[in-house]
């Protein structure tokens, strides 16, 4: 079965611009996540999409962050405008959403904000 | 609110001696565990989890690891180290419960294991 696929893979914007990411799930998983994985650092997450709902977006800057999964199948991930500490790799997740549940991870999209 | 600690962020071992990557954990009650591995410019790939049941569990690549209550402990151990398990490795938790399939994972900070020939 087909990955978790995301785009781009690398991205280099300057600060103040903004910049989007796209995240396609394994079909059928109903359940998507959006981490945040800083240098040296653990991922975090960013937002959880239940189908095309959104479950836990306590962490996501919503001044300059936003996402949506349009039809509960992929998904887009924006910044406007990009901040110097934005500077990280964007992982996307999906899982099947049963227990034991495994989420499974894409490459992830690793931006520079310079 | 969950949290995990991963003892050491560099961890060097010469090709088959043991590897003993440290995970610890902190939650109300006891969560799911998981360890997961990254190679350069990749994404993270399941190593093995803990969900209920027996405490010591196998995963691929020979890793295995043992849940301990007491010690709210998540060690991930291989018996002898190949240059090829040269990676990044996070120890997660989530919220266990019948409720609680589809809570995010709470990631350590990572620790990354070098192999020396």
């Amino acid at each position: 079965e087909a990955g978790v696929a995301q785009s781009p893979r690398y991205k280099i914007i300057e600060k103040r611009q903004s910049v989007a990411f796209w995240c396609n799930p394994i079909s059928g998983h109903a359940t998507l996540y959006w981490y945040q994985q800083i240098l040296g650092q653990g991922p975090k997450l960013l937002i959880q999409f239940q189908n095309n709902g959104v479950v836990d977006d306590s962490q996501l800057p919503k001044d300059r962050f936003s996402a949506e999964r349009l039809k509960g199948v992929d998904s887009t991930l924006k910044i406007q405008p990009a901040k110097l500490e934005d500077s990280a790799v964007y992982l996307c997740a999906s899982s099947f959403g049963q227990i034991p549940y495994e989420q499974y991870f894409g490459p992830g999209t690793r931006l520079t904000v310079t | 609110a969950q949290s995990v600690t991963q003892l050491g962020s560099h961890v060097s071992v010469s090709e088959g001696a043991l590897v003993l990557l440290r995970c610890n954990y902190s939650s109300s009650v006891p969560p799911y565990l998981f360890w997961y591995v990254q190679y350069p410019n990749q994404g993270l790939q399941l190593l093995l989890k803990y969900t209920t049941g027996a405490t010591l569990v196998k995963g691929i690549n020979g890793f295995e690891a043992e849940f301990k209550k007491s010690e709210t402990s998540f060690h991930l151990t291989k018996p002898s180290a190949h240059m090829s398990d040269a990676a990044e490795y996070f120890c997660a938790v989530s919220e266990s419960g019948s409720d609680s399939g589809n809570t995010p994972l709470v990631f350590g900070k990572g620790t990354r294991l070098s192999v020396i020939a």
